[in-house]
């Protein structure tokens, strides 16, 4: 069974410019989480779905930030534009809906650089 | 609001020595669940052990073990005969008991492992 994957893995932008993030979850996970570390601080939630919906977005920052997940199935995190203080590691986890023991499987990150 | 706790940035350990990695937590919540997540240097994120809050029993997998400390809301890491592999950085981390509930993560250990 493949395993919750995130491309680019590393990506380096200038200030002002755009990226997408994107996250294919585990096949058949209706949660998907985005969570976010800036450098040598605690994983930050950003945001939650369930499926297609939007099930808690409270940490995303600012709106230059929109995440969306087409057909309940990958998800993309856009930044727009980019700041310096977006620079960090970006993680996508997936996990089933409806079991309380589960625990969240994880995507090797995305290193987001804003120079 | 919950928030996790580790007062440990950096610790390094013997090979085939044991090691005890700390995390404190808050919450007013009954229902909870404890994990502590390894990410090691290729960057992807696994789970390494979890605790059930009703459940008085610590939680062992294999070499790994916990502490909780229900009420000291204190939930610390054991890593018996440590090998080079277990070099890594590890996260505690926190969620209601509620199924597709977000997680609260600690700030993160680095653990070195020295042959």
């Amino acid at each position: 069974e493949a395993g919750v994957t995130q491309f680019p893995s590393h990506s380096v932008i200038e200030k002002g410019q755009t990226v997408t993030l994107r996250c294919d979850p585990i096949s058949g996970h209706d949660n998907l989480y985005w969570y976010r570390r800036v450098m040598g601080k605690e994983i930050k939630f950003l945001l939650h779905f369930v499926k297609e919906s939007k099930q808690d977005e409270s940490g995303m920052p600012n709106n230059r930030f929109l995440a969306e997940r087409t057909g309940g199935t990958y998800s993309t995190l856009k930044v727009q534009p980019a700041e310096l203080e977006d620079s960090g590691v970006y993680f996508c986890a997936s996990s089933p809906r409806g079991r309380r023991n589960t625990e969240a499987f994880f995507g090797q990150g995305t290193r987001l650089t804003v120079v | 609001a919950q928030t996790v706790t580790q007062s440990q940035p950096e610790m390094s350990v013997q090979e085939a020595e044991t090691v005890t990695l700390s995390c404190t937590y808050d919450t007013s919540e009954s229902d909870y669940y404890l994990f502590w997540y390894k990410q090691p240097p290729s960057r992807q994120m696994i789970l390494v052990i979890r605790q059930e809050a009703y459940k008085q029993q610590n939680a062992t997998e294999n070499r790994f073990s916990v502490n909780f400390q229900k009420a000291a809301k204190s939930f610390s890491l054991k890593i018996s005969d440590s090998q080079l592999g277990d070099a890594a950085m590890y996260f505690c981390a926190y969620r209601w008991g509620t199924s597709g509930s977000r997680l609260t993560f600690g700030e993160g250990t680095q653990l070195t492992v020295n042959p």
